[in-house]
């Protein structure tokens, strides 16, 4: 099974900052990367689909990058809104396994 | 709109059985795929199982295997995940989620139903 690992598990950053998410598969999974933003109580959301493609009516101060094993989230300018968790999920394979998550906190 | 809503979730003791279902709307269900996703309380999340859209290939994730059975009725808009031979690992909000065509990715998520496993 292709493993998910995300890096930091807790970022704690400013409105206003650029926000960088790590996200490495145990395997190539091509562009096959898909980001989501989940709030507390809530489903999650897609933002990133194919690595790098921005999902319809999400901000575009979020942005994707990477193939093979090693993608990116980038958040350009933290806004009060974006405080959340972010979880990077591989579907090259038929199950899609998710990273352990990225904790946006409040600095 | 799109909506998937489960339901069937709920308090059962360890070693019991449980139904959860998802009935959509706003889209042609019969044409998609359609996953089932669950997260423990203040945990990630765990993909569980997939279901083809006319329902002839499934998988299921290893730590269920055996013991989950993911099935649909595509006629009354309904995918169910069959529960077995439960333990407190279970306790978890359980998602079930579109996978676009073409794409694969999970575009749309419910709003989840609690599993509690507790004697």
């Amino acid at each position: 099974d292709i493993q998910m690992t995300q890096s930091p598990s807790t970022l704690s950053a400013s409105v206003g900052d650029r926000v960088t998410i790590t996200c490495r598969a145990s395997q190539s999974v091509s562009i096959w990367l898909a980001w989501y933003q989940q709030k507390p109580g809530k489903a999650p959301k897609l933002l990133i689909y194919d690595a790098s493609s921005l999902e319809s009516g999400v901000s575009s101060r979020f942005s994707g990058s990477g193939s093979e094993t090693d993608f990116t989230l980038t958040i350009s300018s933290l806004q009060p809104d974006d405080f959340a968790t972010y979880y990077c999920q591989q579907y090259n394979s038929y199950s899609g396994t998710f990273g352990q998550g990225t904790k946006v906190e409040i600095k | 709109q799109v909506q998937l809503v489960e339901s069937g979730g709920g308090v059962v003791q360890p070693g019991k059985s449980l139904r959860l279902s998802c009935e959509v709307s706003g889209f042609t269900f019969r044409s998609y795929s359609m996953h089932w996703v669950r997260q423990a309380p203040g945990k990630g999340l765990e993909w569980l199982a997939v279901m083809s859209s006319d329902g002839s290939h499934t998988f299921l994730a290893d730590s269920v295997k055996g013991r989950f059975t993911i099935s649909r009725d595509n006629s009354k808009n309904t995918l169910h995940l069959q529960l077995n031979s439960l333990t407190e690992e279970d306790t978890a909000f359980y998602y079930c989620a579109r996978e676009r065509p073409y794409s694969s990715v999970f575009d749309y998520w419910g709003q989840g139903t609690l599993v509690t496993v507790s004697s």
